[in-house]
């Protein structure tokens, strides 16, 4: 059984760097094509894809976010950190972290976080 | 990339059947065959429901199914539960790693 599980601060403050973890069972990281992508989505609004980090290290951000977004894995540990720069209460949201395997669907996702930024 | 174009919500009644659009352009809906749809009920995670366009994950009810026609996805829902009621995302590939998300259909079950 596959199952991915967020973690990180609840709460942080504008301009301070986020860190969140997916810690992850059922599949390796190091397995030709396993995909971990991270999505947010802020209260009450549609879903934004944010990042992704491939089984052969290869990673991929969204463009509008690129230059506060870092992806990396820890495959002896099944984990997964995303880390976002410069926090802004827009950043405000539910953050979640999805497997994607050979195709391009995202499946299963981990229960999401929510992430507060406080001005 | 612009979001895919989902209408804010759509309504039925125990038993009728639905469709939600899922519209793109020839860049992304369009152009390949992964479009997938996601359940999502309030305060939970999302689910996958239908991959691929027409492909439903196994433990999926057969009452949901999907379809695409040019740069329009749909996702039809027969014989409507209340237990369907919840929001609907798209989702398609739009060239190497770009993938776009529709803004979401609210469903409400009469």
């Amino acid at each position: 059984q596959v199952t991915l599980k967020e973690s990180g601060p609840a709460l942080v403050k504008a301009t301070q760097t986020l860190t969140l973890t997916c810690t992850f069972s059922g599949f390796s990281l190091t397995t030709y094509g396993m995909r971990v992508t991270w999505i947010r989505q802020p209260p009450g609004k549609a879903l934004e894809w944010l990042a992704r980090i491939d089984w052969d290290g290869d990673k991929f951000y969204s463009t509008s976010l690129k230059t506060r977004l870092t992806i990396s894995k820890d495959t002896s540990k099944n984990q997964v950190v995303l880390t976002m720069t410069n926090m802004d209460p827009v950043d405000t949201g539910t953050y979640y972290c999805a497997r994607m395997g050979h195709g391009w669907e995202l499946d299963p996702w981990g229960q999401g976080t929510l992430v507060i930024v406080s001005s | 990339q612009s979001a895919l174009t989902q209408p804010r919500s759509v309504s039925g009644s125990p038993g009728q059947s639905v469709t939600i659009s899922c519209t793109g352009t020839s860049s992304d809906v369009g152009a390949y065959n992964f479009v997938s749809w996601y359940q999502q009920h309030p305060g939970k995670a999302p689910k996958l429901m239908i991959y691929d366009v027409t492909k439903r994950p196994s433990g999926v009810p057969d009452r949901f199914s999907g379809s695409k026609s040019g740069n329009t996805a749909s996702l039809s829902i027969s014989g409507l539960q209340a237990e369907d009621e919840a929001d609907y995302f798209c989702y398609s590939h739009s060239g190497t790693y770009i993938v776009l998300f529709g803004g979401g259909t609210k469903l409400t079950v009469l």
